[in-house]
């Protein structure tokens, strides 16, 4: 079993839509928890950390929810400059886990 | 601030041929410095890591090596390519204690 895992999409969807991913990880001793966005052919960037009362960075919503090891991902009101691949990160024994990503396309 | 320099950005080598890869860190000291790969169709795999000079540490058993001879300082290394070392690297820095890490630009390896 993998330790993180990922739909690993596409997403294809309007402007303006909501969209949801999620993400599992196996390893329960896992400290703390991300999202990265990275655009094709570029590094990795932190978009934003995972916190167990869930935070909101605009119109960014993740959660955690360490009971069923399971993390979330809201895009509301999705722009074209948020096509891009999302990848699910687990801290675990001091280093980064990293998902596969799931790709989000965004279309006019 | 921080920067984080990798290079070269792109790279094509032939099979057997030897590799270095060099990255650099500015503006912090004694920061944990990691070496990831992506390979077509894969997720990031981490390969080594290092807390300080001349300490390194190896995720996964292969033909590449890294070596840590200045505290900003990070070099990925391969006596003999194979054409599977074809991939994108990346260099990435955490601080000590740190939880996220800071990307470097990458280098995408082709092997024919």
């Amino acid at each position: 079993r993998k330790e993180v895992e990922q739909d690993p999409g596409p997403f294809n969807v309007p402007e303006g839509a909501t969209v949801a991913f999620n993400c599992t990880y196996s390893n329960s001793a896992s400290q703390s928890f991300f999202w990265y966005r990275q655009d094709c052919r570029k590094e990795p960037k932190l978009l934003m950390s995972v916190y167990s009362s869930g935070n909101e960075d605009g119109r960014f919503t993740a959660q955690l929810n360490r009971a069923s090891q399971y993390i979330s991902l809201l895009i509301r009101d999705s722009k074209l400059s948020d096509s891009a691949t999302y990848l699910c990160v687990a801290r675990s024994q001091g280093n980064l886990i990293f998902g596969k990503g799931t790709k989000l396309s965004v279309k006019p | 601030s921080q920067t984080i320099h990798q290079w070269p950005a792109t790279l094509v080598q032939p099979v057997g041929s030897p590799l270095s890869l060099e990255c650099t860190v500015e503006g912090t000291s004694n920061p944990n410095l990691y070496w990831y790969r992506q390979a077509a169709g894969r997720g990031l795999q981490l390969l080594f890591y290092s807390v300080g000079i001349g300490q390194i540490s190896s995720e996964v058993p292969q033909n590449l090596s890294a070596s840590r001879p200045q505290d900003r300082q990070f070099i990925l290394s391969s006596k003999k390519l194979l054409l599977s070392d074809s991939g994108f690297y990346l260099c990435a820095w955490s601080p000590t204690g740190g939880v996220g890490y800071t990307f470097g630009s990458g280098t995408r390896l082709t092997v024919v």
